[in-house]
């Protein structure tokens, strides 16, 4: 059973375009966490939110606690963005992962 | 860079071998986290610790023991290794322990485990 599921898996989009990624949660959350993972391996925690939109320069996330969603938007993306979006939560001092997006940006 | 710095970035080893993987978290930060991130299971919560002290266990094997050093570098030690431990190994930190949760974590580049 997964406590958070993110959609799509893969996404592929042309540079310029508008990116929504999916986050769902099935348990009682502290803060949701987004973290982006570039194709080195490294990971930067891009959001940590409880409630309500953080904007940082094209990012966009928004999180509806009632409804257990949380979005993750890329504006005018760029094929720098190209890499592995996951979804966190956490709980206390527990983390549940989502199994990531991969996105691609194409020129 | 986020601050966290963690060695070996790449590590190679034989079934039934130990190893070490060592986290130096940022300046300041008492809390670190290990995580395990495998092909087929992505990103998975280890072990906490916060000044010292295990705060939080998730799916660690028994197999494997972390601990935090006074100067608050951390270790985890992996025995017994088997070849589904390949994985990719990252610690975290954050500045404080929130009994809600909500800190903020800054992530190592994490350490590629190999075993052969």
């Amino acid at each position: 059973k997964n406590e958070v599921e993110q959609s799509p898996q893969n996404l592929t989009a042309q540079e310029g375009e508008f990116i929504t990624i999916n986050c769902s949660y099935s348990v009682g959350i502290s803060a949701l966490h987004w973290l982006q993972q570039h194709p080195g391996g490294g990971i930067v925690s891009l959001f940590m939110l409880s409630s309500g939109k953080k904007k940082h320069g094209r990012l966009i996330a928004t999180i509806n606690i009632q409804e257990k969603h949380s979005s993750l938007h890329i504006t005018a993306s760029h094929p720098r963005d190209s890499a592995v979006y996951i979804c966190a939560v956490s709980l206390g001092n527990q983390f549940y992962f989502g199994t990531g997006t991969s996105l691609t940006v194409i020129p | 860079d986020s601050g966290v710095t963690q060695t070996p970035k790449h590590l190679i080893t034989a079934t039934g071998q130990r190893v070490t993987l060592r986290c130096s978290p940022r300046s300041g930060d008492l809390s670190v986290y290990w995580y395990q991130q495998s092909l087929d299971q992505g990103l998975q919560f280890l072990i906490q610790y916060y000044n010292g002290e295990e705060r939080a266990k998730g799916n660690i094997l028994e197999r494997f023991s972390a601990q935090q050093f006074p100067d608050l570098h951390s270790e985890l030690n992996l025995s017994s290794l088997e070849l589904g431990d390949s994985a990719l190994y990252f610690c975290a930190s954050s500045p404080r322990l929130s009994r809600q949760g909500s800190t903020e974590a800054f992530f190592g580049q994490g350490t590629r485990l190999t075993v052969v």
